[in-house]
């Protein structure tokens, strides 16, 4: 299977801050690759969609880059419902997708 | 509006079974795959199994491959899983999730809110 690797574990910043996140394939994906919000006892919600497409809905503030094995998600300005864990996830190995460890995002 | 609401999760000893159901709305059912999602407690996501929008394919993660049969009624709007054979570590909240299309593409745009399954004796 394809391992997602997702840096920091956790991060503290402050309301305005500009935050950017990793995760790392253990093998090339092109760019499949979708990124998630969870909140605390919330289901995990589509932010983007093959590395850069935005999810309708989705705050522009929210945005994603990268192929091959690097991707970055980056929050320009980050605002008080922002905090939850970002979870990044392969779709590129057909039905056995896998989803990194996360990246919780807490107030400083 | 998609609505995804699963119910039927409780509490199990090892070796005994649940079926899962998730009543879909606020889109065309049979035009879509979807699939169920578990997080076992404080951990991260893992995909367990995925059926095509007509149901006529069907795919497992190793971990539950020959335990969870995933089948849907596009009648009903309804997805379901049967749980055979449970384990400690089938212990997780378990969603429902909307594909992006009518094939399984790993591609989760919509989740329902979870139910809480839980093993032990």
């Amino acid at each position: 299977d394809i391992q997602m690797t997702q840096s920091p574990s956790s991060l503290s910043a402050s309301v305005g801050d500009r935050v950017t996140m990793s995760c790392r394939a253990s093998q090339t994906i092109s760019s499949y690759l979708n990124w998630y919000q969870q909140k605390p006892g919330k289901a995990p919600k589509l932010l983007i969609f093959a590395a850069s497409n935005l999810q309708s809905g989705v705050p522009s503030r929210f945005s994603g880059s990268g192929s091959g094995t690097d991707f970055t998600l980056t929050i320009s300005s980050l605002q008080p419902e922002d905090f939850a864990t970002y979870y990044c996830q392969q779709s590129y190995s057909t039905f056995t997708w896998t989803f990194g460890q996360g990246t919780k995002v807490e107030i400083k | 509006e998609v609505q995804l609401l699963e119910s039927g999760g409780g509490l199990v000893p090892p070796g005994g079974s649940l079926r899962l159901s998730c009543a879909a709305s606020g889109f065309t059912f049979n035009s879509y795959a979807m699939s169920w999602v578990r997080q076992a407690p404080g951990k991260g996501l893992e995909w367990v199994s995925g059926i095509s929008g007509r149901g006529d394919s069907t795919f497992y993660a190793d971990s539950v491959k020959g335990r969870f049969p995933i089948s849907r009624d596009n009648s009903k709007n309804t997805l379901y899983l049967q749980m055979n054979s449970l384990r400690v570590e089938d212990t997780a909240v378990y969603y429902c999730a909307k594909d992006g299309g009518v094939a399984v593409a790993g591609l989760f745009d919509y989740w329902g809110q979870g139910t809480l399954v839980t093993v032990s004796s």
